[in-house]
């Protein structure tokens, strides 16, 4: 069972640009989270995708999108950086609504964005 | 979801037990108490959850008082690779998929 790998793990952009953060979902998961963390502070929730549809979102601005892929992949898109936008971005897969009830989330590594 | 409630901070010494307090008075009745924790600069690890009644897993016990207004996360034989942060969260199972982190206990195990 391989778990949830991010790429990249460190990224440096400037203030204005785009950039995409990608997920693997953790085997049989159908959801992914994401979460921004800022330096000393919790993982705040930015949205989740499950069965490739937003299912819930936090208090990010529309320039923060998602993708879910049929392979429960996912992409997090972040249009014109800001400098409060450097932070460890993480997501997570679960499989929410299965028969046990389990649907605990389990967490990659993170990618560490930094605005410039 | 509850808000918690931990302490910023707690010392344990290295092969003591580390006991984490964590006050949820506000927890409805379809909440579960899940606890993760993070290691430096890593993504959070899940360590345990439940209900109401007590947890036991290989890295932690979880202790919920009767009332749930309150549980207790013991790591039985702490290590220095303990040093994390720990978070607790009330989470309602197959409901929206959003954790509520808050900036949990930095839990430092000494030599």
């Amino acid at each position: 069972e391989t778990g949830v790998t991010q790429s990249p793990t460190h990224l440096i952009k400037t203030r204005g640009q785009q950039v995409t953060l990608r997920c693997s979902s953790q085997s049989g998961h159908n959801t992914v989270s994401w979460y921004q963390q800022a330096l000393g502070q919790g993982p705040q929730f930015i949205f989740q995708y499950y069965r490739e549809e937003e299912n819930g979102r936090g208090n990010f601005p529309p320039r923060f999108s998602g993708l879910q892929f049929p392979n429960y992949s996912s992409e997090l898109n972040v249009n014109a950086l800001e400098l409060d936008d450097s932070a460890l971005y993480l997501c997570a897969s679960s499989l929410p609504r299965s028969p046990s009830g389990k649907d605990t989330q389990y967490f990659g590594p993170g990618t560490r964005l930094t605005v410039l | 979801d509850a808000k918690t409630t931990q302490p910023p901070s707690m010392d344990c010494a290295e092969g003591r037990a580390a006991n984490l307090p964590c006050n949820h008075s506000t927890i409805s009745g379809n909440e579960y108490v899940y606890w993760y924790r993070q290691i430096h600069s890593q993504g959070p690890q899940y360590i345990i959850h439940g209900l109401k009644n007590n947890e036991t897993n290989e890295m932690a016990s979880l202790i919920i008082t009767e009332d749930r207004k309150s549980s207790t996360l013991i790591l039985p034989h702490a290590t220095l690779r303990d040093t994390a942060v720990y978070y607790c969260i009330a989470h309602t199972q197959g409901g929206s998929e959003k954790l509520v982190f808050g900036k949990g206990t930095k839990l430092t195990v000494n030599p």
